[in-house]
């Protein structure tokens, strides 16, 4: 059974950098899929944050690429985001999900860590 | 840019729900659905478009393709009562998701 674990600090103050790691276990990161972030605010919808894939080519949301570095430790099976400079529009929850891109494939994030909630406040 | 409609659906256990989802530009068959309720992480439904993620009941059916995509719960069960997101993978990144459709008891 494939299971996604987030952790990493409830709160950041602003203009500091927020670090969270993924933790996969039951699937190998390199074996295929891509390991996506993804957040929803309080109360809104989801916003696609970036995706470590199997190639370990990385993929960014343009909105956030400035601030945003995304990456794996392989031999740990977890990877991991930085987001640097955050502001309280950066309070959400931080989910980690897996997805794939190739026909005939399951084409969507199947499987998702429970969130961690990250705050931004001084 | 994906947009969900309506925002609210106020229905009935045992109703029809349509969720529609429109995307500004051609998507091809590209579109998942998900469920997503309060505490929780969304949950797979559907997958380009028509396909049922494993494990999903037969009363979830997916259709449409281009710009249109509908989400259709034939026989609305208490447990269905959520939000739904629709996402697009034809134009990534960025990966993109629709604003949400409540559905809710009426």
């Amino acid at each position: 059974q494939v299971q996604l674990q987030e952790s990493g600090p409830g709160l950041v103050k602003p203009s500091e950098t927020l670090s969270l790691i993924c933790a996969v276990s039951g699937y190998s990161i390199t074996s295929g899929h891509f390991w996506g972030w993804i957040r929803q605010p309080p109360g809104r919808g989801l916003e696609w944050i970036g995706t470590f894939s199997h190639s370990e080519n990385i993929f960014y949301n343009p909105s956030l690429k400035s601030r945003l570095t995304i990456s794996a430790d392989t031999s740990k099976n977890q990877f991991s985001l930085r987001l640097s400079s955050v502001t309280a529009a950066d309070t959400a929850v931080y989910y980690c999900a897996r997805h794939w891109d190739k026909p005939g494939m399951v084409n969507g994030f199947d499987y998702w860590g429970q969130g961690t909630p990250v705050t931004v406040s001084s | 840019v994906l947009t969900q409609s309506p925002a609210t659906l106020s229905l009935s256990p045992g109703e029809r729900a349509t969720l529609s989802c429109r995307a500004s530009q051609s998507v091809d068959i590209y579109v998942a659905w998900y469920q997503q309720k309060p505490g929780q992480p969304p949950r797979l439904l559907i997958y380009d478009a028509s396909n049922r993620a494993t494990g999903i009941p037969a009363r979830f059916s997916g259709s449409g393709s281009g710009t249109e995509f509908t989400l259709t719960i034939s026989s609305l069960e208490a447990e269905d009562f959520a939000v739904y997101y629709c996402q697009q993978r034809k134009y990534w990144p960025p990966l993109t998701f629709g604003g949400g459709t409540k559905v809710e008891i009426k």
